[in-house]
This record gives structure tokens, C-alpha cells and sequence, in this order.
């Protein structure tokens, strides 16, 4: 497809549980972005990729959450012994540029996580 | 980052125009003033940006106040699939990424 696609969409996890979220950007872009939504909230900021490397990891909330692309295209999003605070919508995003202040941030339909 | 204030929520009618209000009074001289909008259950999708100038596309035109401290999203026609949430950010010029607030949701009548 021509947009960002973004893998499950929905998953539901027990409390201790490993996951996986997976993102694939649109072709040719350049950055991509993983943000995090709670219930009744904006996005916010996790991390940020330009290519394969991982320019911004400030907004992880923890050394449970881990973030790869290492072919600069596919992107996955890790989350090691989930936690009940963990359940959000995961929101995947990709630029052209690594400009979002001149450029546009195309978004997935993120991936909503449950756990129990 | 200079913050934007927008209120919590609007109340439109199917073909009437919207008029969504953005506060930014500590807006500095290179922050560009983006809005995006998330429709129920989708990712935030790209509305419309500007500068100085105002604005029009095909979604919405944004018209800027002459000092910059706030700005209008205007949308001409509402329509039920206009009812979103809408969000004003600031970026500067080399931002990489998107500071996201709680946004207005609009809400639009038949």
C-alpha cells in the first residue's frame, strides 16, 4: 500500500509478557517515528529514526521499551515484561525529510494494546 | 518549545464553517504553525502549515494573526467526516519531530 502500515492493530498481552509492534513506513522516507497515546490524550514523542540510526530515544519510558530499524526501512517496536500502564495506541510515523517543522508526518492507524 | 492553548472542544453544523482557535503567545520568529487532525481510531493525518502568510488547500485555509501570536483553522463546509480532533503545534524550521497537546475535538451536527 501507499501508506504507513503498521502491524497488529490490535494485540492483547498478559502483564509480564513480551511484545512486538511493527512498522512499516512509506518507501523512500527517510525518518520514522514511534509515538505513544493514551486514552483521551495526544501523541507523545518516543522515539526517532533517520535511516537506521536512532537519533532520539528520549521519550521511552523505560529500559523496557526498545526500538530497531536496521535496514533504515522496517521499524520494531519491543516491549519487554508489559506492564498494565503500557496499554496505548502505538502510533508509527515516516518523512521524506527529517524536517517535521517544513515537511509532513504521514501516520499509521497505530496499534492498540491491551494488557490484562 | 513555545506552547499553543486551544479549547477543549467545538460544536459545528453539517455544512456551516468551523472556526478553531489556536493561542500562542510566545511564538518566536522561525516556529511554524502546523495543525493535524485525528479522526476516531485513524493516526493524526496532516491538515495544514504556515509561516507569516495565510494559508489555503484543498482541507482548510489558516489565517494568522499580523503579530502571530494565534492563529484560525477555518474549515469551509463542515462535514460529518470533519468531526476529528484537532491539533495546533509549533515547530521550528529544523524540528524532526511533533510536540502534540490534547487538541480541540470537534463535534459536527447533521
Amino acid at each position: 500500500g501507499a501508506g504507513v502500515s503498521q502491524s497488529p492493530r490490535y494485540k492483547v498481552a498478559k502483564r509480564g509478557q513480551d511484545v512486538a509492534l511493527r512498522c512499516d513506513p512509506i518507501s523512500g522516507h527517510v525518518s520514522l517515528f514511534w509515538y505513544q497515546q493514551a486514552l483521551g490524550q495526544g501523541p507523545e514523542f518516543l522515539t526517532y529514526f533517520q535511516n537506521e540510526a536512532q537519533l532520539d530515544k528520549s521519550g521511552l519510558p523505560s529500559d523496557r521499551f526498545f526500538a530497531e530499524r536496521p535496514e533504515g526501512s522496517v521499524s520494531t517496536l519491543k516491549i519487554q515484561r508489559t506492564q498494565q500502564e503500557d496499554s496505548a495506541v502505538y502510533l508509527c510515523a515516516s518523512s521524506l525529510s527529517g524536517k517535521a517543522g517544513v515537511g509532513e508526518l504521514f501516520f499509521g492507524e497505530g496499534s492498540r494494546l491491551t494488557v490484562l | 518549545d513555545a506552547k499553543t492553548t486551544q479549547p477543549n472542544s467545538m460544536e459545528s453544523n453539517e455544512e456551516e464553517p468551523v472556526h478553531l482557535p489556536c493561542n500562542h503567545s510566545t511564538i518566536s520568529g522561525t516556529d511554524y504553525i502546523h495543525w493535524y487532525r485525528q479522526l476516531p481510531s485513524q493516526g493524526p493525518e496532516y491538515v495544514i502549515h504556515g509561516l507569516t502568510s495565510n494559508v489555503n488547500n484543498r482541507m482548510a485555509s489558516l489565517a494568522i494573526a499580523e503579530d502571530r501570536k494565534s492563529s484560525t483553522l477555518i474549515l469551509h463546509r463542515a462535514t460529518l467526516r470533519d468531526a476529528a480532533v484537532y491539533y495546533c503545534i509549533l515547530t521550528r524550521s529544523n524540528d524532526y519531530k511533533l510536540s502534540f497537546g490534547a487538541g480541540t475535538t470537534v463535534t459536527v451536527r447533521a
